[in-house]
């Protein structure tokens, strides 16, 4: 079981905004920054969210991500057929002394 | 172009050792952290653990269930890293990816396309 949580699956038709969740505790997400990663099949996961909400170059601003106490969430806006993917989160937990990965939430586009 | 290419995965028995290599070309290597982070088939991401650069030392972090059996390495002069596993344990069978960090110490920027490690006897 993940120490962050998010949830397994969320849907959108094309076009709508789609937010997934992520759910910590004061030792990782609420300290620390937070990450955010999308996987397409077959695929090595891809950065798309740094320090929070900070986009890299290349990603579109579709993508944006926030955090609020112990809580962060990505939103996609504008949902695309080629946004279908897993999005896991990931912060540092100071507990732990290391990295912890959400479970990661399968979007999929209606 | 900025590349990481991991090699080394195979099949190996409960109990014994591998040692994953992550050759990097088009940046510069010594400058960044570089991390190892695994999939198992069907599940989630796992981070293994992290080398740091010689100006932090070359410190290395690892996550609990690895502690003690893995081991993280470097060699700037041939752009390489090495993640050495003993005592591997069928649940480590995963694939592995070595990652650069560029943006902040804990940005996975850059995947390799990963090497597979199955361990069964």
């Amino acid at each position: 079981q993940s120490v962050v949580t998010q949830p397994p699956s969320a849907s959108g038709t094309p076009g709508q905004r789609v937010t997934i969740s992520c759910s910590g505790t004061s030792s990782n997400v609420g300290r620390n920054n937070v990450y955010w990663y999308q996987q397409l099949p077959r695929t090595a996961p891809k950065l798309l969210i740094y320090s929070n909400n900070q986009r890299p170059s290349g990603v579109p601003d579709r993508f944006s991500g926030s955090k609020s106490g112990t809580s962060a969430s990505l939103a996609i806006s504008g949902l695309r057929s080629e946004d279908e993917a897993d999005y896991y989160c990931v912060a540092w937990d100071d507990s732990l002394s290391g990295l912890v990965f959400g479970a990661g939430t399968r979007v999929t586009v209606l | 172009e900025v590349q990481l290419v991991e090699s080394g995965g195979g099949l190996v028995q409960p109990g014994g050792s591998l040692k994953l290599s992550c050759a990097a070309s088009g940046f510069t290597f010594s400058g960044s952290p570089i991390h190892w982070v695994r999939q198992t088939s069907g599940k989630g991401l796992e981070w293994v653990g992290r080398i740091r650069t010689r100006a932090n030392y070359y410190a290395t972090t690892y996550a609990a269930s690895e502690r003690g059996r893995f081991t993280i390495s470097r060699d700037d002069s041939k752009n390489m890293a090495y993640l050495q596993m003993n005592s591997l344990k069928t649940e480590d069978t995963a694939v592995y990816y070595c990652i650069l960090s560029s943006i902040t110490p804990f940005s996975f920027d850059i995947w390799g396309q990963g090497t597979m490690v199955t361990v069964s006897s």
